[in-house]
């Protein structure tokens, strides 16, 4: 079973869509879960750190449920410059920042 | 903003050459990282480097890959007698602190073998 695993996607949606995805993690003992996003060849880039509690930045909102090893974003009002690959990513029980990523899910936000 | 600048942005080389990646690190981060990522694969993990020591390592990180902190503001991965299978994107990052401090990636080096 792969670490941190996503659906690759593609999701086209249109502008002003809500859009989701999910991820979930195989390691129960994993600490910390973030939600990256990368555009095509560039570095990846903190989008936002998901909790417990679920936490909302904007359009986003991040949801951990962790007795069912599972995370989820939700996109609000899609824009064009959504458009780009979003990131699931893990740290695993040492403390070293040691980041898991998942392969991405890749959106397209279509006018 | 301060950022994580790597060097060289591309860089070719030839199969069974060794080749040195550069990475500046954000200058009050304690924390450095390499990562690799395949075309059209996930990003995967290397090496965590601490207080001048690596703390964890991968199982891509064999004896071929190693890192140094020459002086107090670089930080560089070395990889001995490159395959063509090494040719990947290569990011640097670093965090302020380990477990779950915000890691910053650099642009990345591209690194293709030939």
């Amino acid at each position: 079973r792969k670490e941190v695993e996503q659906d690759p996607g593609p999701f086209n949606v249109p502008e002003g869509a809500t859009v989701a995805f999910n991820c979930t993690y195989s390691n129960s003992a994993s600490q910390s879960f973030f939600w990256y996003r990368q555009d095509c060849r560039k570095e990846p880039k903190l989008l936002m750190s998901v909790y417990s509690s679920g936490n909302e930045d904007g359009r986003f909102t991040a949801q951990l449920n962790r007795a069912s090893q599972y995370i989820s974003l939700l996109i609000r009002d899609s824009k064009l410059s959504d458009s780009a690959t979003y990131l699931c990513v893990v740290t695993p029980s040492s403390n070293t920042g040691k980041l898991i990523f998942g392969q991405g899910t890749t959106l397209q936000v279509k006018p | 903003e301060p950022e994580v600048t790597q060097t060289p942005s591309h860089q070719v080389t030839q199969m069974g050459q060794e080749v040195i990646l550069r990475c500046v690190p954000i200058s009050n981060h304690l924390y450095f990282y390499w990562y690799r990522q395949i075309l059209g694969q996930k990003v995967e993990f290397l090496v965590s480097f601490y207080n001048n020591e690596i703390s964890e390592k991968s199982e891509i990180f064999d004896d071929q890959f190693s890192v140094e902190r020459p002086d107090g503001s670089n930080f560089t991965l070395k990889i001995r007698s490159t395959k063509l299978e090494d040719s990947a994107m290569y990011f640097c990052a670093s965090s302020w602190g380990g477990g779950s401090t915000e890691a910053f990636f650099g642009q990345g080096t591209r690194l293709t073998v030939v």
